[in-house]
């Protein structure tokens, strides 16, 4: 089975900080996401990755970075966080074969 | 552009009532239609891949279906446990990306 991790379920942080939301996966896919998911808004793609090192821009990317530095891990960072980043930060994976994507189970996010 | 759109937004059905969520799109080369199951507070769960019309997929008591417009997840005889968000999504382009649509929050009750 596909196993995505995100390193926190539930975060807390102050508007100005730095955040860093890190995802991993065990199933050797060379592909990765990053999606905001917001009520009535549905999920959006932040930033995605094909490869290490590699990243492109998804529908709305400002205010986001990202850093791919292993093929089995994807960053987020927000470089300074705004209440507008409050949201639920969903991360996935698939292969370079498949388009079926795997989800892990979220960090939500609050921005005080 | 790409659009999926799922209806009804909400549906509440008495356990064993059977019903169907509709998700149609409108797309120019279709390379993969998705149905997901979400969890409040959790991540979407994968249920099912669809490629062609006519192409059916079966899970317990789920049957996802495809024509050239929509797709349809059939859910027959539901329990409570069904209660769930479920998500739609298609695969377009050279680069893969998902389209979701917003979700069809389904409530069984006992």
């Amino acid at each position: 089975d596909v196993k995505v991790t995100q390193s926190s379920r539930y975060l807390v942080k102050r508007t100005g900080e730095k955040v860093f939301l890190e995802c991993v996966q065990d199933m050797d896919h060379e592909n990765m996401f990053w999606y905001r998911q917001d009520p009535g808004l549905g999920l959006r793609l932040i930033y995605f990755s094909y490869d290490v090192k590699m990243k492109e821009k998804g529908d709305i990317p400002e205010g986001y970075s990202v850093s791919r530095e292993k093929k089995e891990r994807f960053s987020l960072i927000l470089e300074s966080a705004s209440t507008n980043q409050t949201s639920m930060y969903l991360c996935a994976s698939r292969s370079g074969v498949d388009y079926e994507q795997y989800f892990g189970p979220g960090t939500r996010l609050t921005v005080t | 552009e790409d659009q999926v759109t799922q209806s009804p937004e909400a549906l509440r059905l008495q356990e064993g009532e059977s019903s169907s969520l509709n998700c149609s799109y409108t797309v120019s080369g279709l390379r993969g239609l998705f149905w997901y199951r979400q969890d409040p507070g959790k991540g979407p769960e994968f249920l099912f891949t669809l490629y062609s019309a006519g192409e059916e997929k079966e899970k317990e008591r789920l049957k996802a279906t495809l024509t050239k417009k929509e797709s349809f997840l059939h859910i027959t005889a539901p329990k409570p446990e069904d209660s769930a968000t479920y998500l739609c999504a298609i695969v377009t382009g050279a680069n893969s990306k998902l389209t979701f649509g917003k979700g069809i929050t389904l409530s069984v009750r006992p």
